[in-house]
């Protein structure tokens, strides 16, 4: 596609529902990365994939958060158990090689009641 | 620890000044530097992305320099327009880190 593409790009959820976040990368980038971003405040790393696997998933903040990236294509991210404090904007980036410009996404409102 | 500051957190400025932005990181061993902005609401916009190798970067009002022995960077932004108004985040990626590590950003407003 022309850009990175996020959905949903809202999600109101209830504390302790399970919530599924899609980013579709720009084809051919190899590169995509899983950001998130309170109010006020930097994007926050969270995972990074080179191609189909997870080359550094140190940013996950516990077991509840898991991505997967099946083709090598579009991510998903999957929260488990969502707690109030996991409301942030859920942003996807990609690029055509770790080291070059980053394409973001307009982001994933997420917000636990 | 990897740490990434800017100052002012906020600037406010009449149109057509000339502004600059400053980007602190508190590790040299950088592999390159990115600079975005974000609209409300809106994803990031890459800038400039400067390398390690290099000491500055520029496209049309824009230019970035990198200073990576003081641990800085700068966004300079010359005859400032009221559609510059953003927060402007800066990146950084470590020789040792597969991610960047982002700055809090400046809010900038310019007036009309």
């Amino acid at each position: 596609g022309a850009g990175v593409s996020q959905t949903p790009s809202n999600k109101v959820t209830e504390k302790g529902k399970y919530v599924e976040l899609r980013c579709d990368p720009i084809s051919g980038h190899t590169a995509l990365y899983w950001y998130r971003q309170s109010l006020g405040q930097g994007p926050e790393f969270l995972i990074y994939f080179q191609g189909t696997g997870a080359a550094d998933d140190s940013g996950l903040p516990n077991d509840r958060f898991f991505a997967v990236r099946p083709e090598g294509s579009v991510s998903t991210l999957k929260i488990q158990r969502t707690e109030r404090g996991d409301s942030a904007v859920y942003l996807c980036a990609s690029s055509t090689h770790r080291a070059n410009v980053l394409t973001f996404g307009a982001g994933s409102r997420l917000t636990v009641l | 620890k990897q740490e990434v500051t800017q100052i002012p957190a906020a600037l406010s400025v009449p149109e057509g000044e000339n502004l600059v932005l400053n980007c602190s990181f508190t590790d040299s061993a950088i592999y390159n530097l990115q600079w975005f902005r974000q609209d409300p609401g809106k994803g990031l916009t890459s800038l400039l992305l400067i390398q390690s190798s290099q000491r500055e970067q520029t496209s049309g009002r824009l230019n970035a320099s990198l200073d990576k022995s003081s641990g800085r960077s700068t966004l300079y932004i010359a005859a400032s327009q009221p559609g510059d108004s953003a927060t402007y985040l800066c990146a950084v990626r470590y020789n040792y880190g597969q991610n960047f590590v982002f700055g809090p950003g400046t809010r900038l407003s310019v007036l009309p």
